[in-house]
């Protein structure tokens, strides 16, 4: 079936510093790719979604200069938070969704944690 | 804006009983329909969807049911067993081409005792 992998699956970073995290489709095309931000006890909530070379989308409320996110190929997204600061703490999951697959995958998600 | 409420926010259930999750969503356009498990620090597993043109769909001790007409949608899990307990996430999306945004519900977390 078809596999998402994140990584890396928890982070740690010093208040001011960017973060990346990868997440990349292994046995399929993913034209469309989504980021998640989920806070202890609560839902998923979208951030954002890109289509493979083209500019992501973001939801109301989420800023595009401090969540750089990046859909270079057809099996790589990226998201960068920049800057990042304690309140960015959270729980990221990607997911993606390809012409040859069926739904959504999710990855494992990766765990920030900013000191 | 798409909204999906979900209820309840947590149920707990001897082993063996049936375990019911209900959710409603706004948006009419809304074509597709998963359900989700999620265990700790993991991301959320698929367990069942279903389509706008299906009114259920049944796998094994997993059912789901569809109202469209009323925008609404369950989760039916029969003979629980201890390794159900986790988090469990209704969502609505829509299917046109390809897969667009994802909403979920607030989440229902699950405790099956023996």
């Amino acid at each position: 079936g078809a596999v998402v992998s994140q990584h890396p699956s928890r982070v740690i970073c010093k208040s001011g510093t960017s973060v990346k995290i990868e997440c990349r489709s292994l046995d399929f095309q993913a034209t469309t790719m989504f980021w998640y931000r989920q806070f202890p006890k609560q839902s998923l909530m979208l951030m954002a979604t890109s289509n493979e070379g083209s500019k992501a989308t973001y939801e109301q409320g989420v800023e595009k200069d401090k969540f750089l996110i990046n859909h270079a190929s057809l099996t790589l997204s990226t998201l960068t938070v920049t800057s990042a600061h304690p309140e960015d703490s959270s729980f990221y999951i990607c997911s993606a969704s390809g012409a040859t697959t069926y739904g959504y995958t999710f990855g494992s998600g990766t765990r920030l944690t900013v000191v | 804006g798409e909204n999906v409420e979900q209820h309840p926010s947590t149920l707990s259930v001897q082993e063996g009983d049936s375990a019911v999750i209900k959710c409603t969503y706004s948006d009419s356009a809304s074509n597709y329909f998963p359900w989700y498990k999620q265990e700790l620090g993991k991301g959320p597993q698929l367990i069942i969807d279903i389509r706008s043109n299906v009114g259920e769909k049944k796998d094994q001790r997993i059912a789901v049911t569809l109202n469209k007409t009323a925008k609404h949608f369950s989760l039916h899990i029969t003979e629980t067993q201890p390794e159900d307990s986790a988090v469990y996430f209704c969502a609505a999306g829509w299917f046109s081409g390809g897969y667009n945004k994802l909403i979920f519900g607030a989440g229902t977390r699950l405790a099956v005792h023996p």
